[in-house]
């Protein structure tokens, strides 16, 4: 158990609809982050938090936004989805973000998300 | 552009052998490099790292050897265990600030 928590672990959707992913990282971490594993893609970095603010963009698409809360829990909103949106949403956390060093980042168990 | 590389989709190994899972990777900007373990339905785990400014680490059974010349880095498990089993994957990390670029993962079978 890497102590991050993802809800729901399944979620089922239709094309076009909006969902919402939340993340509550390890107590003590200030940095979140959320990546997606696709079948063709691997697992590709989206976007990280740092104490509520966003630190870093990866290939997020548009219609995807994020958010860090002052309980630094956050949420992966994915909005006007596809079917190719159909993945694996991992968050991860880490205790800092000092450039130039290296924290490890602890991952949740992961959100599958299916666009039907 | 896949900036990080896992040529080799699986491997195979017999339980007391060695283990070598290899990665290549393009951009040169990369500082560190970080091997995951995952297990299905787990997120990934972190197994070890290496800055770029060095060409080996270890920790216990493992040891990541890094060939900036080459722009390649291996992961060795020596000696390999059925509990090793899992998919393993590289990634580069920017001095942007721990942005993580995986590769496609290996998986990896140890036989008893």
């Amino acid at each position: 158990d890497s102590g991050v928590t993802q809800t729901p672990k399944h979620l089922i959707t239709a094309t076009g609809q909006r969902v919402t992913l939340r993340c509550s990282p390890r107590s003590g971490d200030l940095s979140v982050y959320w990546y997606q594993q696709s079948l063709d893609q691997g697992l590709q970095f989206l976007i990280q938090y740092y104490n509520g603010e966003e630190r870093a963009k990866g290939n997020i698409l548009e219609r995807f936004s994020a958010q860090q809360f002052p309980d630094l829990h956050s949420e992966l909103n994915l909005s006007s989805l596809e079917l190719g949106d159909s993945a694996l949403y991992f968050c991860a956390s880490s205790v800092g973000n000092r450039r130039g060093e290296i924290y490890e980042q602890y991952f949740g168990p992961g959100t599958r998300l299916t666009v039907t | 552009d896949q900036q990080v590389k896992q040529n080799s989709p699986s491997l195979s190994v017999q339980e007391g052998r060695i283990s070598i899972l290899n990665c290549d990777y393009t951009n040169s900007m990369f500082d560190y490099f970080l091997w995951y373990k995952k297990y299905p339905a787990e997120g990934p785990t972190f197994l070890i790292s290496i800055s770029s400014i060095k060409d080996k680490n270890e920790d216990g059974r493992f040891t990541v050897f890094l060939n900036k010349s080459a722009k390649h880095l291996s992961l060795h498990i020596v000696p390999s265990q059925p509990g090793d089993s899992a998919v393993y994957f590289c990634a580069g990390d920017l001095n942007a600030g721990n942005m993580l670029t995986f590769g496609g993962g290996t998986r990896l079978m140890v036989k008893p």
